[in-house]
């Protein structure tokens, strides 16, 4: 029973399109994050989601943008696709607390 | 500003061997220390953590060593094996949860 699953796994697509990516955590932690990790492996946040409310925006351009209907899924949309969208973008979950994050397997999106 | 600096980028170690990874940090108010590890196509999982009031943390082959006064902390992971062979990401947070990661460290355990 997978804890935070992420989808699609894979995701090519073409300059200039929009797409989303679902992810749902079944762990009844409080707060969901994105990271984006690129081609050298760096992690970088995104966002960050508690119990819906946004408490974490890093400087993202203003085509990134996330919802969270409810505390057990967070949703990324990306507009108007560009080459350098091109990544792995990790979905991951916690409580509210110090303590670690449980990620998903991840989504590589290549735009092309 | 990278607020979690970390080395080395890359390490090779025979199998058996003594595997440490560095990291250093800025902000003094980081008050939680994880390790995470990732295989190629996986998502990070979290192996190992450490609070500031603790100097050493041991689980199984993998210990933290927290040095506060130099911020520093470093994983070391004993008697080093091939399926250790993995990225590993020292990370650190304050009282916003916000991990903030190292850049990542390929370690190679050969056989």
């Amino acid at each position: 029973d997978t804890a935070v699953s992420q989808t699609p796994k894979y995701l090519v697509t073409q300059m200039g399109n929009d797409k989303s990516i679902k992810c749902e955590q079944n762990l009844g932690h409080d707060t969901m994050y994105w990271y984006k990790q690129d081609s050298k492996k760096f992690l970088k946040i995104m966002f960050s989601y508690n119990n819906k409310e946004l408490i974490i925006n890093e400087t993202v351009p203003n085509r990134f943008s996330p919802k969270s209907p409810d505390k057990a899924h967070l949703n990324l949309h990306i507009n108007s696709l560009e080459l350098g969208d091109s990544a792995v973008y990790f979905c991951a979950s916690s409580f509210s607390k110090p303590g670690g994050y449980t990620f998903g397997s991840g989504t590589r999106l290549t735009v092309v | 500003q990278q607020q979690v600096k970390q080395s080395p980028q890359s390490l090779i170690v025979q199998k058996g061997g003594i595997s440490i990874i560095n990291c250093a940090y800025e902000n003094t108010a980081f008050d939680y220390f994880p390790w995470y590890q990732q295989f190629p196509g996986k998502g990070p999982a979290l192996l190992i953590a450490i609070r500031p009031d603790v100097s050493e943390k041991k689980e199984g082959r993998f210990t933290i060593s927290f040095n506060k006064s130099a911020k520093q902390f470093s994983l070391h992971i004993m008697d080093s094996q091939p399926g250790d062979s993995a990225t590993y990401f020292c990370a650190a947070s304050g009282s916003n949860y916000k991990l903030t990661f190292g850049k990542g460290t390929l370690l190679t355990v050969n056989p």
